[in-house]
């Protein structure tokens, strides 16, 4: 995941507008990845996912592209709304089981009215 | 929503106390995780469990124990709290789907130690 120090990076948009957030993960060996959100004061929710064999996966309002060569992750929110503030985060596994999955530590999203 | 119940939510307590967490999980996972997470790092894994009495150290284990005697509890212990322990800890399981093992968080357990 994104290497921060110890203030989030943040992205600031204006409601309407679509937003993207990007990743760069560690391992070239990583076959699944995550997105996640989480809202202050609560637990990560699951956002997306995308296998390793795709470069691109979509869901409601959000897409997820992943470009293996660069080792890169976006997340892509459609028409973002003040309900999408929030800090994003991906995550990476290197294999079978949960205990390999390695987590950046996020992207503060402000959305404008 | 993971059927995973963190208690207690809130906590303060005295360095060189113990504190215990408590995970709880209804849909039988086999796999459960007790995370940290702390301002400017990512999610990072404490210790973990694969089935009943089955556990294993993560990235961050030193002054951590855990215990799983059933299928639905998995117990985070501090043995002897230190201030370097305040953080919010998060209980997990994963789910395999189609894609991969996805891991799902509880809501938080805010540790402060004074």
């Amino acid at each position: 995941g994104e290497s921060v120090g110890l203030h989030l990076p943040t992205l600031s948009v204006q409601e309407g507008d679509n937003s993207i957030i990007n990743c760069a993960y560690s391992n070239s060996a990583s076959d699944y990845f995550i997105w996640y959100k989480q809202e202050s004061g609560k637990g990560p929710q699951f956002i997306i996912d995308i296998r390793s064999n795709m470069d691109k996966r979509q869901g409601q309002r959000v897409t997820v592209l992943l470009n293996k060569t660069v080792k890169h992750l976006s997340l892509q929110i459609a028409a973002t709304q003040p309900g999408d503030s929030a800090v994003y985060f991906c995550a990476e596994n290197l294999g079978t089981g949960g205990f390999k999955t390695i987590f950046g530590a996020g992207t503060r999203l402000f959305v404008k009215a | 929503d993971a059927g995973i119940t963190q208690s207690p939510r809130h906590k303060v307590t005295e360095t060189g106390t113990p504190v215990t967490l408590r995970c709880h999980q209804t849909e039988n996972h086999r796999y459960m995780y007790w995370y940290r997470q702390d301002p400017g790092h990512g999610l990072r894994l404490i210790h973990y469990s694969y089935g009943v009495k089955d556990t294993d150290k993560g990235e961050v284990s030193d002054g951590y124990s855990v215990s799983r005697s059933k299928t639905e509890d998995f117990l985070l212990t501090l043995e002897s709290a230190t201030s370097s322990q305040t953080s919010v800890y998060f209980c997990a399981i994963s789910s395999p789907n189609s894609s991969g093992n996805t891991i799902y968080f509880g809501e938080g357990s805010w540790l402060t130690v004074v």
